[in-house]
């Protein structure tokens, strides 16, 4: 079965610096998909960034991008810039691409930023 | 577009009294997953319909929990009686083929 493991808990940033979130994940398939999603207090689960596993480009969107390492199973997110909006838990997910495609989580590293 | 529509928000209700949650997804997906998520164990998967049709339910914890999608549009989660460690936030998401899943914005429950 595949897992996600997220190992800090905790982390924190002073505002305008640059924060990375680790992640790793076990799975035997080649091809699969990983995301980042933020949970804001308020709840709702919204979507950071996307990463397929075949594509050897790091995917970005404005301040944040990835660090996909395939080999190494590792795909930790890069927050530049840091703003005030950023607080949040951050989730790692994995999702294999055959099959139901479902979702598996990590445990979520919640982020605060310093101002 | 509107996003994944969930209502309601917020549901406090009794040990023992039916629960039904509902989920509107987002047009044209043709996919719907339900989840749930608690401190213990974080984000899981309860059940997942393709085309409306329920594909994976072996998340679903046991007989109280029943789910439905009778159209596209609207898809139900019902607790049957509930108990209190079913308190938790209840997540609908939706996605179109094999792209991102959207999420709706949970609805919290607590079973007094």
């Amino acid at each position: 079965a595949q897992t996600v493991t997220q190992s800090q808990p905790e982390m924190s940033v002073q505002e305008a610096e640059t924060v990375t979130l680790s992640c790793t994940y076990d799975t035997s398939e080649s091809d699969y998909y990983l995301f980042w999603y933020k949970q804001p207090p308020s709840r709702q689960m919204i979507l950071v960034i996307r990463q397929e596993a075949y594509k050897q480009q790091n995917a970005t969107e404005n301040r944040f991008s990835v660090n996909f390492q395939k080999a190494a199973k590792s795909f930790s997110l890069k927050i530049s810039d840091s703003q005030l909006g950023d607080a949040a838990m951050y989730f790692c997910a994995y999702s294999p691409i055959q099959g139901a495609q479902k979702l598996v989580f990590g445990q979520g590293t919640r982020l605060t930023i310093n101002p | 577009d509107a996003g994944v529509i969930q209502s309601p928000r917020h549901e406090v209700t009794e040990m023992g009294q039916e629960v039904t949650l509902r989920c509107k997804p987002i047009s044209g997906h043709n996919s719907l997953f339900w989840y749930r998520q608690t401190m213990m164990r974080g984000l899981e998967l309860l059940i997942y319909f393709n085309n409306n049709v329920p594909i994976d339910d072996s998340g679903m914890p046991e007989d109280r929990f029943s789910a439905k999608m009778p159209n596209a549009s609207f898809s139900t989660l019902k607790i049957q009686p509930s108990e209190p460690r079913d308190s938790a936030v209840y997540f609908c998401a939706s996605r179109i083929a094999r792209e991102t899943q959207y999420f709706g914005p949970g609805t919290r429950l607590l079973v007094l």
